[in-house]
């Protein structure tokens, strides 16, 4: 299977714990994405990479949470002293794009975090 | 602030009869559209997009329609079949954000009855 891979599927912690979850994305994708979605809504987007640099954060997203993509491969998305507000479906997702064009981003099956 | 409005939530269809599902936004800096379809504990999983430059973008048994001056998309799908049900999304994205960042409505469930 070659699309997007993340792990864990399913975390949970208790109040105060960090977590960190990882998506592998399809690999010939320079773009990688990060979103929230909780229940009935659609995904919220948190923040993207393009190789290794960060090109945006949400301004939604708390100092509390940070991403990495140290060799344009692999992220890592990790939440410090979680709170119940955190508990969501992450999911991440990647893409092959540039500034002057467009495609569309394909999904993993995210991972769902619950805080006790 | 909601961007793309996805006003029902919900569509019940019968199997072989047209699906329509409505999608609505205000930025008027969204160039490039596209559609979800999630199924439970899976990922959104690309269907079909469009770009602002076309009012038409067609892909088996899903169209999409867009109508800009309405800022205005749609997606039809015929015949509908009983693997379509799902929760649709609608997605839009901007040159100025570099196409990185997607905003998505709430979601339409869509049941496909026999």
């Amino acid at each position: 299977d070659t699309g997007v891979s993340q792990n864990p599927r399913h975390k949970i912690t208790k109040r105060g714990q960090n977590v960190t979850f990882r998506c592998d994305p399809i690999s010939e994708h320079n773009r990688l994405y990060w979103y929230r979605q909780t229940l009935g809504q659609g995904p919220e987007f948190l923040t993207y990479f393009q190789n290794e640099a960060q090109l945006e954060k949400s301004r939604l997203l708390s100092d509390r949470f940070s991403a990495e993509r140290p060799k344009g491969s692999f992220s890592t998305l990790e939440i410090q002293r979680t709170e119940q507000g955190d508990s969501a479906m992450y999911l991440c997702a990647s893409s092959l794009a540039s500034q002057y064009s467009n495609q569309p981003q394909h999904f993993g099956d995210g991972t769902r975090l619950s805080i006790l | 602030d909601q961007q793309v409005k996805q006003n029902s939530p919900s569509l019940s269809v019968q199997e072989g009869r047209i699906s329509i599902l409505n999608c609505d936004y205000t930025n008027s800096m969204f160039d490039y559209f596209l559609w979800y379809k999630k199924y439970p504990a899976e990922g959104p999983t690309f269907l079909i997009s469009i770009s602002s430059i076309k009012d038409k973008n067609e892909d088996g048994r899903f169209t999409v329609f867009l109508n800009k001056s309405a800022k205005h998309l749609s997606l039809h799908i015929v015949p509908s079949q009983p693997g379509d049900s799902a929760v649709y999304f609608c997605a839009a994205s901007a040159p100025s954000d570099s196409w990185g960042k997607l905003q998505f409505g709430a979601g339409t469930q869509v049941v496909v009855t026999p």
